[in-house]
């Protein structure tokens, strides 16, 4: 069935370091993701996305990469800062990115920003 | 511009009991989709609302049900409620076949079932 993973539950990363959290996919037919923070006792707050016909996409201090071949996307947080402390999910969804979508969420990585 | 709000924000229900939730989405938004988020998990989704209807629905079983508005707010209904059933429930909003539009949440409803 459809499955998102990902590699680490905890990543711990000192503060103005730059940070990658990684994501795998087993949906062959995904085509869009979006990667989303979750601060505790709050809802997932979006964070960027990108459909499969691109590779690289980037925000503030934000990149999301995509490798379709292998199924895998990345989070790159540039500089980051306090404030970044929160569990990211991964989602993906075979729908196009068209807001009719059905997200499959992967368990999170739980990243902590070391003063 | 209100983000999309859900109530209440938390709630405690008997075990047996039935529950109601409500979300306004996001201004602009036609579409409301449900999720269900156990402790230390992710979000997994419930059912989706478009034009009243439900569209597409996920793995929960019938004691889930849901409801759209004209003005596109919906409510998700659960009976019969088990002890498993305790979680952050969420709703998203999004517009339908909108290309380039985002997916927003909002902060959840807590549900504890004692």
């Amino acid at each position: 069935g459809e499955s998102v993973g990902l590699h680490l539950p905890t990543l711990s990363v000192q503060e103005g370091d730059n940070s990658i959290i990684n994501c795998a996919y087993s949906n062959s037919a995904s085509d869009y993701f979006i990667w989303y923070k979750q601060e505790s006792g709050k809802g997932p707050q979006f964070i960027i996305d990108i459909r499969s016909n691109m590779d690289k996409r980037q925000g503030q201090r934000v990149t999301v990469l995509l490798n379709k071949t292998v199924k895998h996307l990345s989070l790159q947080i540039a500089a980051t800062q306090p404030g970044d402390s929160a569990v990211y999910f991964c989602a993906e969804s075979s729908s196009g990115g068209f807001g009719n979508e059905k997200l499959t969420f992967g368990t999170g990585t739980r990243l902590t920003i070391i003063p | 511009d209100a983000g999309v709000t859900q109530s209440p924000t938390h709630l405690i229900k008997t075990r047996g009991q039935q529950v109601t939730l409500r979300c306004s989405p996001k201004s602009g938004h036609d579409t409301v989709s449900w999720y269900q988020q156990a402790l230390g998990q992710g979000p997994q989704f419930i059912f989706q609302y478009y034009e009243e209807e439900e569209r597409q629905r996920g793995n929960f079983p019938d004691r889930f049900s849901g409801h759209q508005f004209p003005n596109y707010s919906s409510e998700l209904n659960v009976n019969a409620l088990l002890l498993g059933d305790s979680a952050l429930y969420l709703c998203a909003s999004s517009r339908y076949e909108g290309r380039g539009n985002t997916i927003y949440f909002g902060e959840g409803s807590w549900l504890t079932v004692v």
